[in-house]
C-alpha cells in the first residue's frame, strides 16, 4: 500500500516550459519533503514543508503543502535541462514512527 | 566531509550467497536507515536505527539483518540472497528526533542476485 501517490509518473517537456507535479495521500502528515535524484546517485533533499498551506520557493521551484497536510505540489518555472531527474515526495506520518514514507516519484526530462 | 558513504557500489551474488553492505556517516547523526529502491515501487524502508544501540524493522525487513556498529556505522546483511533482493540499496542518516525527516543519502549499492 502506497501512502503517497505521485503524478504524473513521467513527464517530458521542452526547455523553458512550466510544469507542476503532484503528491497526494489520504493520510495526514506532520511534514512533507521533496527530494531530487539523479541517475546513479542517492536522493538529495530540496525542501521540507511543515505547516498546512505553506509555500516555499527555491529559485525557479515552488513547493506548496496542502491546507489539510495530505498533499503537496512542486511547480517549476522555465524548466532547464539541469532540472532533469526523479522527483520524490516523502512524508512523515502522524504515527510517532521515526521514519519517512516515500512516493514512487515523477521522472522529469527537460529537452534542450 | 564525505557525508554518507556506502560500499560496495556494485555487487553480483548467486542465490544463497551472503554479503554485508557497509554504510558510514561523518555528520555525527543519531539515526541511520537502510532503504531499497525498485522500479515503480519507490524507496522502501528495510530497517532503521533511531540511535546507537537500537534497531527497528521497517516496511520490508524479511531476509535482512542489520548491525549498528557504533554511531558512525550501520551495516545491512543478506544471509541467503534471493533474486527478489535484486535492487538498489541506499543508506541514509538524519539527526533524529524532530529532524528525522531531513535525511541524507549515500550513493547506493546496486545488487544483482542471479
Amino acid at each position: 500500500t502506497q501512502l503517497l501517490e505521485q503524478s504524473p509518473q513521467f513527464l517530458s517537456i521542452q526547455e523553458g516550459e512550466n510544469l507542476t507535479v503532484y503528491c497526494n495521500s489520504s493520510s495526514v502528515f506532520s511534514s512533507l519533503q521533496w527530494y531530487r535524484q539523479e541517475p546513479g546517485e542517492g536522493p538529495v533533499l530540496l525542501v521540507t514543508v511543515v505547516t498546512g498551506g505553506e509555500v516555499k520557493k527555491l529559485k525557479r521551484l515552488t513547493f506548496q503543502f496542502g491546507d489539510a497536510r495530505k498533499d503537496s505540489s512542486l511547480h517549476i518555472t522555465a524548466a532547464q535541462p539541469g532540472d532533469t531527474g526523479l522527483y520524490l515526495c516523502a512524508g512523515d506520518p502522524q504515527t510517532g514512527a521515526n521514519n519517512l514514507f516515500f512516493g514512487t516519484g515523477t521522472r522529469l526530462t527537460v529537452i534542450p | 566531509n564525505a557525508g554518507v558513504t556506502q560500499t560496495p557500489k556494485f555487487q553480483v551474488l548467486k542465490t544463497g550467497q551472503s554479503m554485508t553492505l557497509q554504510c558510514a556517516q561523518d555528520m555525527n547523526h543519531n539515526s541511520m536507515y537502510w532503504y531499497r529502491q525498485d522500479p515503480g515501487m519507490g524507496l522502501r524502508l528495510i530497517y532503521y536505527s533511531a540511535s546507537e544501540g537500537t534497531t527497528d524493522k521497517g516496511e520490508v525487513p524479511n531476509g535482512y539483518n542489520v548491525s549498528r556498529l557504533n554511531k558512525r556505522e550501520f551495516s545491512l546483511r543478506l544471509e541467503s540472497a534471493a533474486p527478489s533482493q535484486t535492487s538498489v540499496y541506499f543508506c541514509a542518516s538524519s539527526d533524529g528526533g524532530w529532524k528525522a525527516y531531513e535525511q541524507y543519502f549515500g550513493p547506493g549499492t546496486r545488487l544483482t542476485v542471479t
